[in-house]
């Protein structure tokens, strides 16, 4: 089984769904991320979080929320999708420099 | 906003020779630097991190930083058509890591 596991893998949706995307993790660490990746844009950070009661907004909050349900488990949410969401979606965990990332969950937002 | 930039590419090398890709970054008081792997369709994976002025190698790979300079570089020896992948650079920000757009390496036999 994968250490960091994305649900689900890949969703296709309309304009104003609400979207959510499940992370979990087996690696231990506190630590854990949600980037987007758009070509030609890299790896932007979305949310990160320290522990269960520690959120913090990174770069591209805007129009996404998350929850840290557990150590293990760290979603994120789409309030009212729109077509420029649409993206390759990772979660990760780790430490001071490595992270490890899940399979990621390619997002369509029609 | 601290940025960390990268040439898009794609490299093109031929099998066999050195490959060298490239990063330069805004933030003058970043300590920590980390070369990732990702593979079309694949995730990130880390191959390198460097914290020190200088060269740090492993294997077929040399990371080089120059701080003075706001620099880092990935130094791929004997090239492999395996290495052919997207190689991001990233820069540690307090508690996150802050990545560029990455360079795509195409190794061609």
């Amino acid at each position: 089984d994968a250490d960091v596991t994305q649900t689900p893998r890949n969703r296709i949706t309309k304009t104003g769904k609400r979207i959510m995307l499940e992370c979990s993790q087996t690696k231990g660490h506190d630590r854990m991320y949600w980037y987007r990746q758009d070509p030609g844009l890299g790896l932007r950070l979305i949310y990160y979080s320290f522990d269960v009661k520690d959120i913090n907004k990174g770069e591209i909050s805007d129009g996404y929320s998350v929850s840290r349900q557990a150590q293990a488990k760290f979603s994120l949410s789409l309030e009212s999708a729109i077509p420029n969401q649409t993206a390759l979606y990772f979660c990760a965990t780790g430490g001071s420099g490595e992270l490890f990332f899940g399979e990621g969950s390619r997002l369509t937002v029609l | 906003q601290k940025e960390v930039e990268q040439n898009s590419g794609p490299l093109s090398v031929p099998e066999g020779a050195i490959a060298s890709l490239n990063c330069t970054y805004s933030d003058r008081g970043s300590q920590s630097f980390f070369w990732y792997r990702q593979y079309s369709g694949k995730s990130p994976e880390l191959i390198m991190f460097i914290y020190s002025n200088g060269d740090k190698e492993d294997g077929r790979f040399t990371a080089q930083l120059n701080k003075a300079s706001q620099y880092v570089s990935l130094l791929i020896r004997d090239s492999q058509p395996s290495d052919s992948a997207t190689y991001l650079c990233a820069a540690r920000d307090t508690d996150k890591l802050i990545f560029g757009t990455g360079t795509r390496l195409q190794v061609f036999p």
